[in-house]
């Protein structure tokens, strides 16, 4: 079975300043996609960014990117420029590409502070 | 578009109780998904719907829990004779189709409080 670990609780960072939060996963399949959603006080889940594990290049959405090492199964996320906003519960997920079913394999989140 | 409902946002019941979930998913979309998020902890997978069809519900608890996504209408979780470890939030996230290129966006979620 897949399994997800955030081996970060809490996390802090200073406004504008840039942070990285960590993400461990395991899986025995090639083909898969991985994600980190945010979700903040409203428990909103929202979707930050997405990567293909067959994508070398890694993934960028403005001020989020992340570092996928493959080999490591290693899958961080760098945000650069905190913004207050940035202040939430960030979830990294897994799922497994073949089949049909997709279902999502998360951690156990690390919570963000942004510090003004 | 309207993005993925979920209602009531807040629903409170006493032990033994049933308590019924909603989902309306996106429009268009067809394949809608449950997650129950407990305390301090992710969200965990429950059960996969399509329309009038459980796809796989290796993830819900064998006894009380029913979960139905009917022609028409929307995907209802259902827990009969709830109790307190049932408390937690329940998140339902649908998608266009099954592809594998396909995203899941979830409502804002259920929290589900027993006394």
């Amino acid at each position: 079975a897949q399994t997800v670990t955030q081996s970060q609780p809490e996390m802090s960072v200073q406004e504008a300043e840039t942070v990285t939060l960590s993400c461990t996963y395991d899986t025995s399949e090639s083909d898969y996609y991985l994600f980190w959603y945010k979700q903040p006080p409203s428990r909103q889940m929202i979707l930050v960014i997405r990567q293909e594990a067959y994508k070398q290049q890694n993934a960028t959405e403005n001020r989020f990117s992340v570092n996928f090492q493959k080999a490591a199964k290693s899958f961080s996320l760098k945000i650069s420029d905190s913004q207050l906003g940035d202040a939430a519960m960030y979830f990294c997920a897994y799922r497994f590409s073949g089949g049909s079913n997709y279902k999502l394999t998360f951690g156990k989140g690390t919570l963000l502070t942004v510090n003004p | 578009n309207a993005g993925v409902m979920q209602n009531p946002r807040h629903l409170v019941r006493r032990r033994g109780q049933e308590a019924r979930l909603r989902c309306s998913p996106m429009k268009g979309h067809s394949h809608v998904y449950w997650y129950r998020q407990l305390p301090e902890e992710g969200l965990k997978f429950m059960v996969y719907l399509q329309k009038e069809n459980i796809i796989d519900e290796s993830g819900m608890p064998k006894e009380r829990f029913s979960a139905e996504f009917p022609k028409e209408g929307p995907s209802i979780l259902r827990i009969q004779q709830v109790v307190r470890g049932d408390s937690a939030a329940y998140f339902c996230a649908s998608s266009l189709t099954s592809g594998n290129t396909d995203t899941q966006y979830f409502g804002p979620g259920t929290r589900l409080t027993v006394l």
